[in-house]
């Protein structure tokens, strides 16, 4: 079973609105983190945000934001006011620490903003 | 400034000749993890390390080797590389294996 679920091959959105991009993970581990990293045109890779499975308020980085459901096993991040230079693959990640610290990312989602 | 190196950036090569693609960071972090990405696969963990001297094998270590003799080195090996291994490899390191990943600028290898 794929541990990190993200359904979204491609989005679009216009500049300046909120964007949502949607990650499901599967673990059954109690302690995990879950992160999201940007991968632009150029190639690199940027972390974004974290969220710990025992925190208990979403995480929050300036633009960024993770809503976290634990019940739904859900990590989708959430983009407000789209700039240009959000345009970018996104990728959802998840490290088990139950399981030796081991990390499986998503297949990625390419945001596309549009002006 | 505080980075991860990888090196070569770019290599091209023949099927069974052996290479060794090099990482480096100066950060002083314990873990360090070395990833393959393939179109519509996302990245995948090859192998990885929590210390010096500790290595182990993520989803996908077949055909690769690794060392971790000094904390800032994390070398990749490939033994007898084949075309299936043609990809992009990335580097990265974290503080311990709990904190965030900060990610070398890849090396993109053809095995032909």
């Amino acid at each position: 079973a794929q541990k990190i679920t993200q359904t979204q091959p491609g989005m679009f959105v216009q500049e300046k609105e909120a964007v949502t991009l949607d990650c499901t993970y599967d673990t059954s581990d109690q302690s995990y983190g879950l992160f999201w990293y940007k991968q632009p045109s150029s190639g690199e890779m940027i972390f974004l945000i974290y969220q710990g499975s025992y925190d208990e308020q979403n995480a929050t980085e300036g633009r960024y934001s993770l809503n976290f459901q634990k019940a739904r096993k859900s990590a989708n991040l959430v983009i407000s006011a789209s700039q240009l230079g959000d345009s970018a693959m996104y990728f959802c990640a998840m490290r088990e620490v139950d399981n030796f610290n081991k990390f499986y990312f998503g297949s990625g989602t390419k945001l596309n903003v549009k002006p | 400034e505080a980075q991860v190196t990888q090196n070569p950036r770019y290599l091209i090569t023949v099927t069974g000749k052996k290479l060794t693609v090099t990482c480096s960071q100066n950060m002083n972090h314990e873990y360090m993890s070395w990833y393959r990405q393939d179109p519509g696969l996302g990245l995948r963990q090859i192998y990885y390390s929590m210390n010096v001297e500790v290595t182990d094998k993520g989803d996908v270590p077949e055909g690769y080797k690794v060392s971790r003799k000094e904390k800032r080195n994390f070398p990749l090996i490939l033994e007898s590389p084949s075309p299936n291994q043609t990809s992009l490899y990335f580097c990265a390191s974290s503080l311990t294996g709990v904190h965030e990943q900060y990610f070398g600028p890849g090396t993109r290898l053809t095995v032909t």
